[in-house]
């Protein structure tokens, strides 16, 4: 099976910082890899597909890159909504990564 | 309005049975794939299965294989989860997710509220 490890586990940071979330996977999953928030008490959301590409409605300061076994979802300038865990999953299996959960500072 | 809406969870004794249900509104439900997630009490996403729009294909993570069985009713636009002979690990809360696709899994762009599995004796 296929496993997808994300670091940090935890980040702080402040509000206007850009973070980088990284994941790993065991082998490649070409671009087949989305990222989630699910911020606390709530259902997760989708934020990027497709590796690269933004879900509608998702603000810009959201992105994501890579491809083969290593991805990164950044956020440039964080904002106090953006207090959550983020998820990163690859689509050959559906597994989900362990979970980054960020914090502001 | 676009909602799935799970129920059917709640607290039951090892080796129990349950059957979750989610209802879906709001989009065409039997064009798209379909999933379940849990997540434990503070603990991380787990995919648990998915099904394909014409329940032509299921698929199980390794956990549950044997022990859940995933269905749809497109006519009541319904997925259903059928848990057995449960265990403590599998308390959890559910989570119905709409794919994106429809005869091969991809990304989950809608979820549901969730519906709490509690197994105790």
């Amino acid at each position: 099976d296929i496993q997808m490890t994300q670091s940090p586990s935890t980040l702080s940071a402040s509000v206007g910082d850009t973070v980088t979330i990284t994941c790993r996977a065991s082998r490649s999953v070409r671009t087949w890899l989305a990222w989630y928030q699910q911020k606390p008490g709530k259902a997760p959301s989708l934020l990027i597909y497709q590796a690269s590409n933004l879900e509608s409605g998702v603000p810009s300061r959201f992105s994501g890159s890579g491809s083969g076994t290593e991805f990164t979802l950044t956020i440039s300038s964080l904002q106090p909504d953006d207090v959550a865990t983020y998820y990163c999953q690859q689509y050959n299996t559906w597994t989900f990564g362990q979970g980054t959960r960020v914090e502001i500072k | 309005e676009v909602q799935l809406v799970e129920s059917g969870g709640g607290l039951v004794q090892p080796g129990g049975s349950l059957r979750l249900s989610c209802a879906a509104s709001g989009f065409t439900f039997d064009d798209y794939a379909m999933h379940w997630v849990r997540q434990a009490p503070g603990k991380g996403l787990e995919w648990v299965s998915g099904i394909t729009w014409n329940s032509g294909e299921t698929h199980y993570a390794d956990s549950v294989k044997g022990r859940f069985t995933v269905s749809r009713d497109n006519a009541k636009e319904s997925l259903f989860l059928q848990i057995n002979s449960l265990r403590g690990e599998d308390t959890a809360l559910y989570y119905c997710a709409k794919d994106t696709n429809s005869g091969t899994y991809y990304h989950f762009d809608l979820w549901g509220r969730g519906t709490l599995v509690t197994v105790s004796s």
